[in-house]
């Protein structure tokens, strides 16, 4: 149980385009859902927190404007990468938690986004 | 916010015996969790501690005192399918997970 769907695995872009992120909770409703970044070698950092029914909350430093969250269902949040730069070339993982307060978070498989 | 530290790397033998220290320093905890993530890949959950003490799932064990904000994974005969990055994470009371930079091991035969 407990899964979570991501699409597309990877994509190549190029500068300027914009590149939408699924995520889906296949086997549980998630209120919640959670975006991380990865650069190589470096750990998870949280993007935003996407709120099922409201707008997403940012961390410092994350331009809401050039990544657009939407959470319009209890099992799909997506992620849209806004006039892409290669500097936006990451691993972008999202995650969600089944209900109950020892849940872990369940991670998608992430998607490699490269701009060229 | 939350700071977590846990070394870089660690490098053990086949059927030895690794554990990974984790310290943290939080604005309010919610539990800590153990993720292992193979390179290119997403993380997969281990271990899960709420409470002081000592949490056993198989060949994988995690402990945690919350009073020292420390926790430590501890991998028993270690096999070369264990190397990977292993991830400490704090959540908060918002149920928001930080991570640290993650320790990565190396199994040699």
């Amino acid at each position: 149980g407990a899964v979570v769907s991501q699409h597309p695995s990877w994509v190549i872009c190029k500068s300027g385009t914009s590149v939408k992120i699924e995520c889906r909770s296949l086997d549980f409703q998630a209120t919640t859902m959670f975006w991380y970044r990865q650069f190589p070698k470096q750990s998870l950092m949280l993007m935003a927190t996407s709120n099922e029914g409201s707008k997403a909350t940012y961390e410092q430093g994350v331009e809401k404007d050039k990544f657009l969250i939407n959470h319009a269902s209890l099992t799909l949040s997506t992620l849209t990468v806004t006039s892409a730069h290669p500097e936006d070339s990451s691993f972008y993982i999202c995650s969600a938690r089944p209900p109950g307060d020892s849940s872990p978070l369940h991670f998608g498989n992430g998607t490699r986004l490269t701009v060229t | 916010g939350q700071n977590i530290d846990q070394p870089t790397e660690m490098t053990a033998t086949e059927g030895a015996i690794v554990q990974i220290n984790c310290t943290y320093q939080t604005s309010g905890f919610n539990g800590l969790f153990w993720y292992q993530q193979h390179a290119g890949e997403a993380p997969t959950f281990l271990s899960y501690n709420v409470l002081d003490g000592l949490e056993e799932k198989g060949r994988f064990s995690s402990f945690l005192s919350r009073s020292k904000g420390y926790s430590y994974l501890l991998l028993k005969e270690l096999q070369m399918k264990d190397s990977a990055s292993y991830l400490c994470a704090v959540r908060d009371s918002d149920y928001k997970l930080s991570f640290g930079a993650g320790t990565t091991v190396t199994v040699r035969a």
